[in-house]
């Protein structure tokens, strides 16, 4: 079955570096990823929605230049959380639409902690 | 192989009636199980969740029950209305918080 793979699964960083996860629809394209932050009380929040060769669509309170996204082809699209705070630790999630079907795919979660 | 499993792709119910959407696990060590609806390009939103130590949550008209000797969990909608059409995604999580998400349910609701 169709499969999101984000890389890596858990990262630590010092404060003040940036970080950079991936996410790979593994056998199928996927012109529309979507990126959340899980918060605490479980639910996930939106925080942009990527489309491959444009830019991409912040959800409104999500800074453009701390959470860079980018998504250079049909099977991949990167989150790079630039100049990162121990506030910025969280699970981060994306997620692909097939191309073909329409069907929504989850990753597994990237966790991220900042020291 | 899949932990959660959400085996109907899809349900139609009458407006009016009630919608039950079925999910199953396969770890016992899922803490805890969520519900999320998800709208046509839209990401999904929060809709309820329930404690692996409780049997049943209720949310004005959503209401979820576990079992977990079966490892089985049911999100209940009633009465069902058009708004509710949607896709909803079962999703359960583990100990170190990561969350696992079924393959969804998607959700008609008819006149």
């Amino acid at each position: 079955g169709a499969v999101v793979s984000q890389h890596p699964s858990r990262v630590i960083c010092k404060s003040g570096t940036s970080v950079k996860i991936e996410c790979r629809s593994l056998d199928f394209q996927a012109t529309t990823m979507f990126w959340y932050r899980q918060f605490p009380k479980k639910s996930l929040m939106l925080m942009a929605t990527s489309n491959e060769g444009s830019k991409a669509t912040y959800e409104q309170g999500v800074e453009k230049d701390k959470f860079l996204i980018n998504h250079a082809s049909l099977t991949l699209s990167t989150l790079t959380v630039t100049s990162a705070h121990p506030e910025d630790s969280s699970f981060y999630i994306c997620s692909a639409i097939g191309q073909d079907t329409g069907e929504l795919f989850f990753g597994e979660g990237s966790r991220l902690t900042v020291l | 192989d899949q932990q959660v499993k959400q085996n109907s792709p899809s349900l139609s119910v009458q407006e009016g009636r009630i919608s039950i959407l079925n999910c199953d696990y396969t770890n016992s060590m899922f803490d805890y199980f969520l519900w999320y609806k998800k709208y046509p390009a839209e990401g999904p939103t929060f809709l309820i969740s329930i404690s692996s130590i409780k049997d049943k949550n209720e949310d004005g008209r959503f209401t979820v029950f576990l079992n977990k000797s079966a490892k089985h969990l049911s999100l209940h909608i009633v009465p069902s209305q058009p708004g509710d059409s949607a896709v909803y995604f079962c999703a359960a999580r583990e100990r170190d918080d990561k969350i696992i998400f079924g393959k969804g349910t998607r959700l008609h609701i008819l006149p």
